[in-house]
């Protein structure tokens, strides 16, 4: 099925350990996102990349990297796990003009 | 830069009861206007959107919302609430000319109860 797939779907991680967060669309869209969903703050940017080989900085940067690997990947990296790392991450995508996100079933990422 | 107030966290309702949803939102440029829905241990899924045009949108599932300029406001209602209907909603924003970068509220978690 066409849209967004996440993976992994679930993590646990040490305070310290680094892990990658993968994401990829098949819709040939060209910007891709990663927010992070905490209880009774939303979505927050994290990074996006509003096209291929270019990523920005969103609200909440600090912790996080990312690469656009290619038009249909775009991975999210954190160098050393926190606990305030502790969320649901989701990536989405948007064509260019109107049209709404599509996003990723999500990763639910502790860290301990 | 744009934000998204949705003004209840929580809505309690009983089934087959209306319901709205409130969001306002604050820009400085014109807007285009958004309704996410989410259901437990899910990714959002488009509800409705606003471009243009009409100020009364109709999306899926029986929910509409209506864009009122003047009050920076962007409500979802539903005429008669389903057990199904219980989820998190999310409103969000996004500036004409200012790129796809959305900016989205905190949620509103609706509980329909039988």
């Amino acid at each position: 099925n066409a849209g967004v797939t996440q993976t992994p779907k679930f993590q646990v991680l040490k305070t310290g350990q680094s892990m990658t967060l993968q994401c990829a669309q098949d819709m040939n869209h060209n910007s891709m996102y990663w927010y992070r969903q905490d209880p009774g703050m939303g979505l927050r940017l994290i990074y996006y990349s509003a096209s291929e080989g270019t990523t920005d900085k969103g609200e909440v940067p600090n912790g996080y990297n990312v690469s656009r690997l290619n038009k249909r990947e775009f991975s999210l990296r954190l160098e050393s796990a926190a606990p305030s790392q502790t969320s649901v991450y989701f990536c989405a995508s948007s064509a260019q003009g109107n049209y709404g996100y599509t996003f990723g079933s999500g990763t639910r990422l502790t860290v301990v | 830069a744009q934000s998204v107030t949705q003004l209840d966290s929580q809505v309690p309702v009983f089934e087959e009861a209306p319901v709205e949803l409130r969001c306002n939102y604050s820009s400085s440029v014109s807007v285009y206007l958004f309704w996410y829905v989410q259901y437990p241990n899910q990714g959002l899924q488009l509800l409705l959107k606003y471009l243009s045009g009409s100020t009364l949108v109709k999306g899926i599932n029986g929910f509409e919302a209506e864009f009122n300029k003047s009050q920076t406001s962007f409500h979802l209602r539903k005429p008669s609430v389903h057990i199904s209907d219980t989820a998190e909603y999310f409103c969000a924003v996004r500036g004409t000319n200012t790129g796809n970068q959305f900016y989205f509220g905190t949620g509103t978690s609706l509980t329909v109860i039988p």
